[in-house]
């Protein structure tokens, strides 16, 4: 079975642009989380889908937003990047207890 | 609120030693998970192990086994006979818990511990 899986990879932007990431789960996983990871602040939870709906929320600006398909499939949009919005984005989805993430995606905002 | 400390920052270890990797949480949930992931130098986020809140045996994967002290909200991580290739950082999280005994929410992660072992 194939993993989660992000695109892009890489990524390399200026402040003010925006950015759409997006990340497939795992066949048959309908919860999708984003998390950004950072030296500073460790892991942070952004957001978590379900079938389609925001099922919570962490604690970002709406500047940070995401939207989830029908078929599982979640994108993550970040507009106006600032400078500290660099940092590797991480989607994980899930079927009952763990979390399986995919490879991340690395956003560097000069 | 839950909230997972890990006090190591760093650990080290000598090939075929074993290693116990240190994790305490606090949360005010009746049910939950506890989580142990291993995150190599290229990013990626690798699930090693599973402890529900409720379970009275003490999780083992292979080399992975997981003390849970309940009562003292320890969730430690053991690895036995360390390969070289178990250098990397290790987060220890948890999450809520349904009824159901579905994990489900966010997962809150500690500040990791860097584990390198040596030849």
């Amino acid at each position: 079975k194939a993993g989660v899986t992000q695109t892009p990879r890489y990524l390399i932007k200026t402040r003010g642009q925006q950015v759409t990431l997006s990340c497939s789960p795992i066949s048959g996983h309908r919860s999708v989380s984003w998390y950004q990871q950072t030296p500073g602040q460790g892991l942070q939870f952004l957001f978590e889908y379900f079938s389609e709906t925001q099922r919570n929320k962490g604690n970002f600006p709406g500047r940070f937003s995401g939207r989830q398909f029908s078929n599982s499939r979640s994108e993550m949009n970040v507009s106006t990047l600032e400078l500290g919005d660099s940092a590797l984005y991480l989607c994980a989805s899930s079927l009952r207890h763990e979390q399986f993430f995919g490879p991340g995606t690395r956003l560097t905002v000069l | 609120a839950q909230k997972i400390t890990q006090t190591q920052p760093g650990m080290f270890v000598q090939e075929k030693e074993a290693v116990t990797l240190d994790c305490t949480y606090d949360t005010s949930d009746q049910s939950y998970g506890l989580f142990w992931y291993k995150q190599p130098s290229s990013g990626e986020m690798i699930f090693l192990i599973y402890q529900g809140s409720y379970d009275e045996q003490n999780a083992t994967e292979g080399r992975y086994s997981l003390n849970f002290q309940k009562a003292r909200k320890s969730a430690n991580l053991v690895i036995s006979a360390s390969q070289l290739g178990d250098s990397a950082m290790y987060f220890c999280a948890m999450r809520e818990t349904n009824a159901g005994g579905t994990s489900y929410g966010k997962l809150t992660f500690g500040q990791g511990t860097i584990l390198t072992v040596h030849p």
